[in-house]
């Protein structure tokens, strides 16, 4: 089975700009849909963004326009680039595989152990 | 953007009992409601997709219903490594995936 590992987190001031990176093994990212997902300390999950192409990728509502998420196929990485960032971008972020195709739904099958942001 | 609401937000339970979790999706999502546990300070894990089919290696004890508006997760015979919180979460809408806001099933 696959395996993510996710680096990149820190402390930034607001305002500030960080790249979170998501190296995959066991599988190609190539070949996969991807996403991050992140939980602020304490809170629930919330979706972040999901990578289907170059050309088709998607945003929450409360990181659009200052988040970008990109992938580096040679180096079998998922990326999240992070700018303007609030005190409220404050969490963990998590890389998952998926959504992947599963019965008649889409799930994220496998998860990175996650890596911690704090805007402050 | 399609809303997920979960409830109870928290419940109690003891080992042996039967536990109900309820998701809700603002709009009809058909089957595309997936169920995650998350242990403290560990990642979610996928237990059940498409509303009703057990992920390999989940316990037979999880299972899940509905469809449409309405699901739910049950658990037959609480066990001790089952405390944690579950989260729905629908993959209807591939440009806006969205999470339920959490169930904590605690020890009584």
């Amino acid at each position: 089975e696959g395996q993510l590992v996710e680096s990149g987190g820190g402390l930034v001031q607001p305002g500030g700009s960080l790249r979170l990176s998501c190296a995959a093994s066991g599988f190609t990212v190539r070949n996969n849909y991807m996403s991050w997902v992140r939980q602020a300390p304490g809170k629930g999950l919330e979706w972040v963004s999901v990578f289907y192409s170059d050309h088709n990728t998607y945003y929450g509502e409360s990181v659009k326009g200052r988040f970008t998420i990109s992938r580096d196929n040679s180096k079998n990485t998922l990326y999240l680039q992070m700018n303007s960032l609030r005190v409220e971008d404050t969490a963990m972020y998590y890389c998952a595989r998926g959504p992947v195709l599963m019965g008649a739904s889409d799930a994220f099958d496998i998860w990175g152990q996650g890596t911690m942001v704090t805007v402050s | 953007d399609i809303q997920m609401t979960q409830s109870p937000a928290s419940l109690s339970a003891s080992v042996g009992e039967r536990v109900t979790i309820t998701c809700r999706a603002s709009q009809s999502i058909r089957s595309y409601l997936n169920w995650y546990q998350q242990k403290p300070g560990k990642s979610p894990k996928l237990l059940i997709y498409s509303a009703s089919s057990l992920q390999s290696g989940v316990p037979s004890r999880f299972s899940g219903s509905g469809s449409g508006t309405d699901f739910t997760l049950t658990i037959s015979s609480l066990q001790p490594e089952d405390f944690a919180t579950y989260y729905c979460q629908q993959s209807y809408s591939a440009h806006a995936l969205s999470f339920g806001g959490g169930t904590k099933v605690e020890i009584k």
